[in-house]
């Protein structure tokens, strides 16, 4: 079964400090690992995609990694600010039934300034 | 390029009554995917449509729930006889068509979504 699942629920972090999200997947037949932003009421933002290949993508103060041997994936943020404050979401797109995105359940990140 | 359009942003139903929602998808995008999202849950896909087409319906409730992609004009997910249980936040989201059609590496790009409350 495909699953995603993102650990913690929840995560409160002072501002400027660095953070690691972070999301495991079932089956490693994956094309692409994707991390998404929901801010409240809003849709969905994509921020960095992953394809099986590759073992990182980088954009500005984010960072994702991929590791599909262990099936996990990481977002890390540097330097976190208030304006970080959302619900990061992460979705694998497998090579089985391709048309979908599994999506984690989420973890609510809030920056304390 | 207005990327993906869903309206209405914000409808409310009565239990019974129908609720369609529409979606534009980018310009160049043949494929459509609904999602929905209930109050503190993830996202679950519903069905994947091409033009004219579904490919894929398998998250799609059996009954009350239809999907669909004209040749002409937007993506409609029809939702008949709502209940409060289907108080959601649906998105839609667009890709290009990939490789020989298949769109598997594509990525894809969501709507603001349509919330539904049914009272």
């Amino acid at each position: 079964k495909q699953e995603v699942t993102q650990i913690p629920a929840a995560l409160s972090v002072p501002e400027g400090e660095n953070l690691v999200l972070n999301c495991s997947f079932t089956d490693s037949a994956i094309y692409n690992l994707q991390w998404f932003r929901q801010d409240p009421g809003k849709g969905l933002t994509s921020l960095l995609l992953i394809q099986s290949s590759q073992r990182e993508q980088t954009s500005g103060r984010l960072n994702a990694s991929l590791d599909k041997s262990s099936g996990r994936s990481t977002l890390y943020i540097a330097a976190s600010q208030p304006g970080d404050s959302a619900t990061y979401l992460c979705a694998g797109r497998y090579i089985q039934g391709a048309q979908k995105l599994v999506f984690g359940q989420g973890t609510r990140l809030t920056i304390n300034p | 390029n207005a990327g993906v359009m869903q309206n209405p942003r914000h409808l409310v139903r009565r239990r019974g009554q129908e609720a369609r929602l529409r979606c534009s998808p980018m310009k160049g995008h043949s494929h459509v995917y609904w999602y929905r999202q209930l109050p503190e849950e993830g996202l679950k896909f519903m069905v994947y449509l091409q033009k004219e087409n579904i490919i894929d319906e398998s998250g799609m409730p059996k009954e009350r729930f239809s999907a669909e992609f004209p040749k002409e004009g937007p993506s409609i997910l029809r939702i008949q006889q709502v209940v409060r249980g289907d108080s959601a936040a649906y998105f839609c989201a667009s890709s290009p068509p990939g490789v020989r059609g298949h769109s598997g590496a594509n990525v894809l790009t969501f709507g603001a979504g349509s919330r539904l409350t049914v009272l």
